[in-house]
This record gives structure tokens, sequence and C-alpha cells, in this order.
């Protein structure tokens, strides 16, 4: 069956410094690969995806994911957290003969601190 | 341009009774995907509308139905409620080329949320 998992409910990081929210999936065939944030009271954000070409995407606000297919994995990455990058992050995984469902991970929270 | 926009904002129902949630698209977009998000967890698949027809339908009994009209706007409609139909739900829509495919990105509503007693 198609899912993805994100191990992590809550990542704790200093500003400043790199911060790594991780998503693995599994799906038959090739995956097609997101990354939504959600702020309070808010609906979901798109900020990244990943459908084919370079393993390394990058999205909005300074984000990146990589794309590992050995691993099945799609981490999502950036340099240099701010407090503002506080939020809920959710890794969604769709594939050709979906008939267009996604199917979102069950979110983490990222709190960072000043 | 104007974003995905869904009313009401909250309501409260009590089971047994009937609801209606209503969306609309971003300018320019032709799809409209329903989500059910339970408080703590991500968004379930509830169905997609493609040129006002069903386009796709996850794991949700068939009181749980949906309509998109010429303007591209939706509606959703939950028949007999229950407890566990308390939630946020989600509208997105997104722009499809021609059958909506899962590489699609969508983009989001604030959300109804409902609460069942």
């Amino acid at each position: 069956a198609q899912s993805v998992a994100q191990p992590e409910d809550q990542v704790n990081v200093a500003e400043g410094n790199p911060l790594t929210v991780k998503c693995t999936y599994s799906v038959s065939g090739n995956p097609y690969l997101f990354w939504y944030v959600q702020y309070p009271n808010r609906g979901l954000q798109f900020l990244l995806k990943y459908i084919t070409g370079d393993n390394l995407v990058k999205g909005s606000y300074g984000f990146e994911a990589e794309f590992n297919k050995s691993q099945t994995s799609f981490h999502l990455k950036k340099p240099s957290a701010l407090v503002s990058d506080s939020a809920l992050y959710f890794c969604a995984v769709s594939w050709y003969s979906s008939a267009s469902k996604i199917i979102f991970g069950s979110g983490t929270r990222l709190s960072i601190r000043p | 341009e104007t974003g995905v926009t869904q009313s009401p904002t909250h309501l409260i129902k009590t089971r047994g009774q009937q609801v209606t949630l209503r969306c609309s698209s971003q300018s320019g977009h032709n799809t409209v995907s329903w989500y059910q998000q339970a408080l703590g967890q991500g968004p379930q698949f509830i169905f997609q509308y493609y040129r006002e027809e069903e386009n796709g339908r996850g794991n949700f009994p068939p009181r749980f139905s949906g309509l998109q009209f010429p303007n591209y706007s939706s509606e959703l409609n939950v028949n007999a409620l229950e407890l566990d139909d308390s939630a946020l739900y989600l509208c997105a829509s997104s722009l499809s080329g021609g059958p909506p495919s899962g590489a699609n990105v969508l983009t989001f509503g604030a959300g109804s949320r409902l609460t069942v007693l």
C-alpha cells in the first residue's frame, strides 16, 4: 500500500542552526513528492516538489529537499533556521496512476528557539 | 489573484444532522479536492472534482458527497453526521491541463472547522 511517514512528531532547533525534517515513503512506481507547511489557523502552503530530474529540489523560504530513491526518503532541509520557520510541516506523496490522490504524512512540528 | 476561500469558517452540528461546506477555487483553477484533517493528523483525501465530475475518491463512506459548479466552485455535503466527523475540512484547488494528476500543486483554503456534538 502507498504510504508516507514522518518519524518525528517534533523537531527543535536553535535559530541559525541547520534543520532537517525527515520523510520516508512507500509507492509502487515513481513517486511525486511534496512538502507543505501549515501555520496556525491557516491552510497548507506549498513549499516544494519533486517530480523528476535533479534529486535536489529548492523551494520557498530557503528550504530544499533531497530525493533519495535507494532510501525512499525526501528529507526537508534549511541551512540556517529562522524563528519564523516555526510551523507544522507535512510531507506528501502521489504517483502517476493515483488519479490525483495525494497522501499526507502525520506532520512534524518544527520549533525554532531564539 | 484571489486565493481559495471556504465558508463557513466554524460551525457546530449535532449527530445525525447534515452539513454543507462551500469552496471557491483560486482564479484560473479548474480542479477542486477536499481533505479532512482530524486534530493532530495529516489531511486525508476525501475526493476530487474535475469538469463537474468526481475524479477520484478516498476511503470515505457515501454520506460524504460533493458537487462542482460551472464556475469551478464546489460543495462538500456530509449526511448523518457522526462524532468522528469533527475535523478541519480543507478545500484545495489546482489547474489541470488535462485529467488531473498527482503532480499538480494544490492551493489550500484556510478550512472549515466542524464540531459534531
